[in-house]
């Protein structure tokens, strides 16, 4: 299965709370998990990324959680500013060079 | 360093047309990907590009195609404009396939 499932579709989070999204993959041969962040009529530029070997990686405000077993990952957007709002997209690679992309999550955070 | 560049950014066309899109990698990078973002379907993966040969490519029909050239820049092609191709085209580059992929601005395809 290629798929990567994101929840939620959309968030809405105060200015200053976290904003967490959820990602999900049945692939085992996905080694690589990047998220990256897309403003409207912008390309997605990488947030940050992770390998399944690692259990947490954080930079800055992002930390990424990973659950090998559980085959789910998870961003943690710490301190939520409205500069955050944008879409944040999953995703997962595997050796053929293949992003395969969770569906998005469109974040709102208000002031 | 420059990032990836993609031309032109914006494209109309008309059903039964061809389209031609052109993306640059950063330098160093010899691998380059195209995905299409259409509304409401998310990222697609469409073709994958290295050395000069394709090496992957998505659930697409054969009338998507591209080339990668000797200094790595890329064409994507779409022959036989249907009006469901409207979307933005995005190209990626990365160093290798097991490295970074960094998108460029995207090319917007709107087929009337």
């Amino acid at each position: 299965q290629q798929q990567v499932k994101q929840s939620p579709q959309s968030l809405i989070v105060q200015k200053g709370g976290i904003s967490i999204i959820n990602c999900a993959y049945e692939n085992t041969a996905f080694d690589y998990f990047p998220w990256y962040q897309q403003f409207p009529g912008k390309g997605p530029a990488l947030l940050i990324a992770i390998r399944p070997d690692v259990s947490e990686k954080k930079e800055g405000r992002f930390t990424i959680s990973f659950n090998k077993s559980a085959k789910q990952f998870s961003l943690h957007i710490m301190d939520s500013q409205p500069g955050d709002s944008a879409t944040y997209f999953c995703a997962a690679v595997n050796q053929g060079g293949k992003l395969i992309f969770g569906q998005g999550t469109e974040l709102s955070v208000k002031p | 360093e420059a990032g990836v560049t993609q031309s032109p950014t914006h494209l109309i066309k008309t059903r039964g047309q061809q389209a031609t899109l052109r993306c640059s990698p950063i330098s160093g990078h010899t691998s380059v990907y195209w995905y299409q973002q259409a509304l409401g379907l998310g990222l697609q993966f469409l073709l994958w590009y290295d050395e000069g040969e394709e090496r992957n490519r998505g659930n697409f029909p054969p009338r998507f195609s591209g080339r990668q050239f000797p200094n790595y820049s890329s064409e994507l092609n779409v022959n036989a404009l249907e009006l469901e191709d409207s979307a933005l085209y995005l190209c990626a580059s990365s160093r290798t396939v097991q490295e970074t992929q960094y998108f460029g601005p995207g090319t917007r395809l709107l087929v009337l």
